[in-house]
């Protein structure tokens, strides 16, 4: 089955600090990749949407200039947490599709992002 | 407005029961519906979806689940539960669209008892 890999698993940092959150597709070209944040014992909140090339389309009362999403291409996006505090403390997991709705997405493992 | 609905918060079952975890959706229309399950600190693992054709879809580790167009569900199914079943299991409806944004429900804890 497809796969995606994203690291790092977990990562811990201290207050100010930025963070880069990597997710490649392995065996499949990722048209779009989507980012999502996930709090204890909750469903999954999509954060944005990236398409290869194109900028990120974020949800409503997502920071743009908080989480840098770059997918400069068709295996690779990023997620950047700038000067993370705190609050951005969470799980991230990010999916990948082949870009067309039928497609389902492929996740994967998360990072769990802790700032102290 | 678009939502999934899965009414149970958490389910026990012992190992060898049968299992049904009930997923209810809200759309304008036929969604393309999905059923993922995530053990403790990892990603989704795709277990089954419906986009057409046949109600009754199988999926990976002896999993189904229908699709009741009347019923606006999608429940999962599985004849018999094993202890590694254990984990949290989403529901999630797709626009038939081109964004392929995925709308998932609250999530259903399932716990297993020996």
């Amino acid at each position: 089955g497809a796969v995606v890999s994203q690291h790092p698993s977990r990562v811990i940092c201290k207050s100010g600090t930025s963070v880069k959150i990597e997710c490649r597709s392995l065996d499949f070209q990722a048209t779009t990749m989507f980012w999502y944040r996930q709090f204890p014992k909750q469903s999954l909140m999509l954060m944005a949407t990236s398409n290869e090339g194109s900028k990120a389309t974020y949800e409503q009362g997502v920071e743009k200039d908080k989480f840098l999403i770059n997918h400069a291409s068709l295996t690779l996006s990023t997620l950047t947490v700038t000067s993370a505090h705190p609050e951005d403390s969470s799980f991230y997991i990010c999916s990948a599709s082949a870009g067309i709705s039928n497609q389902p997405q492929h996740f994967g493992d998360g990072t769990r992002l802790s700032i102290l | 407005a678009q939502s999934v609905t899965q009414p149970d918060i958490h389910i026990t079952v012992s190992e060898g029961a049968s299992l049904e975890l009930r997923c209810n959706y809200s759309y304008g229309a036929t969604p393309y519906l999905f059923w993922y399950v995530q053990s403790p600190g990892q990603g989704l693992q795709l277990l089954l979806k419906y986009f057409s054709g046949d109600t009754l879809v199988q999926g990976i580790k002896g999993f189904e689940a229908e699709f009741k167009r009347s019923q606006s569900s999608f429940n999962l199914r599985k004849p018999s539960v094993h202890w590694s079943d254990a984990a949290e299991y989403f529901c999630a409806v797709g626009a038939r669209s081109n964004t392929g944004k995925l709308i998932f429900g609250q999530g259903t804890t399932l716990q297993v008892k020996p």
